[in-house]
């Protein structure tokens, strides 16, 4: 079971450019997030969907933009990378308020 | 305001001892409590999941306490191994309106020395 993927694993970007990190789930969850990882600060919740053609903002969704055109896929753009947007980015599912699943992380640098 | 506390922010043990961490929080309504362990370098998983009327609930090594009343969840690792060493995070669930939310602790970074 593939579970929750998400690439790239690592990406370096200088500041201004744009990128987009992919999350794919073979599990059929309707529920599907994106968080960054700060070191002592825990995850931090970007953007949310709970279904197909809807995503709502998290805790910090400043900067990035995500769609949700299938159950499986949920992208998360960065518009304008900046260096404060350093970090690792991890993508989770769940069905209802089940178990998260997540994946293996993208480590982010912008120089 | 919604938040989940926990302590010790890290914890150094020996292989073999065992060890307990806090996880306080003011997540209301409640829906359940999850302990998830992280690796380095990897993603969170799952270790239990604790529901408003469950006390206890162990998951071989892992034991994990609830007290709702006074909104503190404990996980005991016993007789500690050296791949315990890991970050371990506390996850409330929150429930208003059918809405998902999940509050996360900050974790506790376990080191278990040989």
């Amino acid at each position: 079971n593939a579970g929750v993927t998400q690439t790239p694993k690592f990406q370096v970007l200088k500041t201004g450019q744009s990128m987009t990190l992919q999350c794919a789930q073979d599990m059929n969850h309707e529920y599907m997030s994106w968080y960054r990882q700060d070191p002592g600060m825990g995850l931090r919740l970007i953007h949310y969907s709970v279904g197909a053609g809807i995503t709502d903002q998290g805790e910090v969704p400043n900067g990035y933009n995500v769609s949700r055109s299938t159950t499986e896929d949920f992208p998360l753009r960065l518009l304008s990378a900046a260096p404060s947007q350093t970090s690792v980015y991890f993508c989770a599912s769940s069905s209802g308020f089940g178990e998260l699943f997540f994946g293996e992380g993208s480590r982010l640098t912008v120089l | 305001k919604n938040q989940v506390e926990q302590s010790p922010q890290s914890l150094i043990i020996l292989e073999g001892k065992n060890c307990t961490l806090q996880c306080n929080y003011t997540v209301s309504p409640f829906s359940n409590l999850r302990w998830y362990k992280q690796d380095t370098g990897r993603g969170p998983v799952s270790l239990t999941i604790m529901t408003f009327s469950e006390n206890t609930k162990s998951n071989g090594r892992y034991t994990a306490t609830l007290d709702a009343d006074t909104k503190q969840s404990s996980l005991h690792i016993t007789a500690s191994q050296l791949s315990d060493s890991a970050s371990y995070i506390c996850v409330v669930s929150e429930t208003t309106s059918g809405t998902y939310k999940y509050i996360f602790g900050t974790g506790t970074r376990l080191k278990v020395l040989a």
